[in-house]
């Protein structure tokens, strides 16, 4: 079972407006945290933002925002004020707790263009 | 933040070879991780490798076609070995890093590899 969806391969937004990237996950671990990785055509992977799973507070970064809601099982990715240079894949991760290590499970990407 | 440094950035290869990809951090870390990207695709956990012990490999992947070396805390090297043209993928190392109550997963610039 696919443990990370992001349902929107592709999202387009105009300059300086807001975009939200959906992620949902599923996990029976009551202990986990959500990532957000930018992804531009350079193949390097940008860190933007963590949730864990006990943070009361939605996180966020500057631009960037997580909207938390736990009990659907969502994480959604909110960027604010959208620049040219925010076009990229993004992907969000879940951290899986294993015997005695852990592991990032990817979402399938969603790739934002921004228009001028 | 970590500084993650990947050598070499890209390589082209011929079918039969072997690669070996470097990756250095500039800070002790326990566990580090390299992932695959296939062209197109989402981030893959190959293994884990913790210096001292032998890697851990993910299903689907085994240590004679990836062979990892974690000769100290700061350093690590994973062997693409008797490569095909189904390796060309992106491979990327990453290590995790807690700052406070943040936690993050940092990954290196990735080397390109295509195999002819």
């Amino acid at each position: 079972a696919q443990k990370i969806t992001q349902t929107q391969p592709g999202m387009f937004v105009q300059e300086k407006e807001a975009v939200t990237l959906d992620c949902t996950y599923d996990t029976s671990d009551p202990s986990y945290g959500l990532f957000w990785y930018k992804q531009p055509s350079s193949g390097e992977m940008i860190f933007l933002i963590y949730q864990g799973s006990y943070d009361q507070q939605n996180a966020t970064e500057g631009r960037y925002s997580l909207n938390f809601q736990k009990a659907r099982k969502s994480a959604n990715l909110v960027i604010s004020a959208s620049q040219l240079g925010d076009s990229a894949m993004y992907f969000c991760a879940m951290r899986e707790v294993m015997d005695s290590s852990y592991k990032l499970i990817f979402g399938s990407g969603t790739r934002l263009l921004v228009r001028p | 933040s970590a500084v993650i440094s990947q050598k070499p950035s890209r390589d082209i290869c011929q079918r039969g070879t072997s690669l070996t990809i470097q990756c250095q951090v500039d800070s002790q870390v326990t566990m580090m991780f390299w992932y695959r990207q296939q062209p197109g695709q989402s981030l893959t956990l190959i293994a884990t490798a913790n210096q001292g012990s032998e890697a851990t490999y993910e299903s689907g992947f085994v240590i004679d076609k990836f062979p990892i070396s974690r000769p100290n805390l700061t350093f690590s090297t994973l062997t693409v070995s008797n490569m095909s043209p189904e390796d060309s993928s992106i491979y990327l190392c990453s290590v995790d890093r807690i700052a406070g109550t943040q936690e993050t997963q940092y990954f290196g610039p990735g080397t390109r590899l295509l195999v002819l």
